[in-house]
């Protein structure tokens, strides 16, 4: 059974540094074209995918967001963490984490976690 | 960057087919992903390479994807049907959500 839980603090203050861990069970890191990603979604808006990283150590970023943000993984810890500089309330978002399965363009994300929701304060 | 539109809203009646389209440049090129999103849940991949579903998706579900705009076909629409629904796509390795289109059963 595959699960995924995201973890972090649910208020932070403007300028602050965000950091979230997704933890995940069932399924490892280690296996070729396997990778984590995180999605979030502010309150009544859209779903904006945010970053990436594979079982080979790649990472992606979204375009708009990749100054801010930073992905790593713990594979022995099957754990996958996301940091986001300097946050505004604009950031204000429910945060996902999900796995993909696959390379190029095949693979969505085919297991979520359950989110979670982060306050950002002015 | 490449963008995805899709309707705000549909409204159907109960045992409709919904058609709930996603719409992007030479989008029939790509594969699509299709998310199903009840209130206070996370998404759930109802279609994955534009046409297919993961098991325990019911076969009311299916996709198709040519030319500029991808479908998301819903036969028989059921009130547990009401959701919001995306379509997402891979560009340049970035994965890109659509608009999002919020589907009520009448």
């Amino acid at each position: 059974q595959i699960t995924l839980k995201e973890s972090g603090p649910t208020r932070v203050k403007s300028t602050q540094t965000l950091t979230l861990t997704c933890s995940f069970s069932g399924f490892s890191l280690n296996t070729r074209e396997v990778g984590v990603g995180w999605i979030r979604q502010p309150p009544g808006k859209a779903l904006e995918w945010l970053a990436l990283i594979y079982w080979d150590g790649d990472e992606r970023y979204s375009p708009a967001l990749r100054s801010r943000l930073t992905i790593t993984k713990d594979t022995s810890k099957n754990q996958v963490v996301l940091t986001m500089t300097n946050v505004d309330p604009v950031d204000t978002a429910t945060y996902y984490c999900a796995r993909r399965e696959g390379y190029g363009d095949f693979g969505g994300f085919d297991y979520w976690g359950q989110g979670t929701l982060v306050t950002v304060s002015s | 960057s490449y963008e995805l539109t899709q309707p705000l809203s549909l409204s159907l009646a109960l045992r409709q087919t919904a058609r709930i389209t996603c719409g992007g440049n030479n989008i029939g090129s790509k594969t699509v992903f299709w998310y199903q999103q009840k209130p206070g849940q996370a998404p759930v991949l109802v279609i994955y390479r534009s046409t297919y579903r993961p098991s325990g998706i019911p076969q009311r579900f299916s996709g198709s994807n040519s030319g500029n705009t991808a479908t998301l076909t819903i036969r028989g629409v059921q009130v547990g049907d009401e959701a919001d629904y995306y379509c997402q796509v891979w560009d340049s390795s970035s994965a890109v959500f659509g608009t999002g289109t919020k589907v009520t059963v009448l």
